[in-house]
């Protein structure tokens, strides 16, 4: 069976320092890969989403970027944090070939920045 | 563009008593729906679908949902709610010629008191 799992689970990082937040699915080949941002528990917001090792495309200009140098590997990180990066970060996949569309999340990586 | 809109921000229903999370959505083209259960700072648990053929929807832990193309509506239902579906439920859609990229709804938090 596949199975996603995102480190760390919770992070408290000061105004101005970097962040790299991981995420790997096991089970599967060829994912598509997702980051969304949740803020203040409500709506998530797509960030990244990946169809391919090295193929990043962004949703919204941000703070942040993405990178997958493996094929199950996707990596949320910033050179300079910002208050308003603070959220819970929620990586995602989905099949690559013969998709219907359901995403299966991770359990999530709370960031504050302070 | 697509989008969804869940009208409620919380819905209250007593153990026992049936239970409807309203979404409604905007897509051009055929749509994919999709309902999520959020427990708190957990990560999002797919329940159901609806991609193409019945209307009526089961999913797990005895939900169901009913897509009615008419109305653009996907509201999600249970005959009979537990305490144990207290939770975050989100309502998502995207088109069938763009899947993965998933629109979510705001969110519904349900309240089931005993």
């Amino acid at each position: 069976s596949q199975t996603i799992h995102q480190w760390p689970a919770t992070l408290v990082q000061p105004v101005g320092s970097p962040l790299s937040l991981e995420c790997t699915v096991e089970g599967t080949s060829n994912p598509n890969l997702y980051w969304y941002r949740q803020a203040a528990g409500r709506g998530l917001q797509l960030l990244f989403y990946s169809v391919g090792i090295g193929q990043i495309s962004s949703e919204v200009p941000q703070n942040l970027s993405a990178s997958r140098p493996q094929d199950r590997q996707f990596i949320l990180s910033s050179k300079k944090l910002l208050l308003s990066d603070s959220g819970f970060y929620l990586c995602a996949w989905s099949q690559g070939s013969g998709n219907t569309g359901e995403l299966f999340f991770g359990e999530g990586s709370r960031l504050t920045v302070l | 563009a697509q989008s969804v809109a869940q009208p409620e921000d919380q819905v209250n229903v007593a153990e026992g008593n049936p239970l409807t999370v309203k979404c409604t959505y905007s897509v051009s083209g055929n749509p994919y729906l999709f309902w999520y259960v959020q427990y708190p700072n957990r990560g999002l648990q797919f329940l159901l679908k609806y991609i193409t053929g019945d209307n009526l929807v089961k999913g797990s832990y005895g939900f169901e949902a009913e897509f009615n193309k008419s109305q653009t509506s996907f509201h999600l239902k249970k005959p009979s709610a537990l305490v144990s579906d207290s939770a975050l439920y989100f309502c998502a859609v995207t088109r069938s010629s763009n899947t993965g990229k998933l629109i979510f709804g705001q969110g519904t938090t349900l309240q089931v008191k005993p």
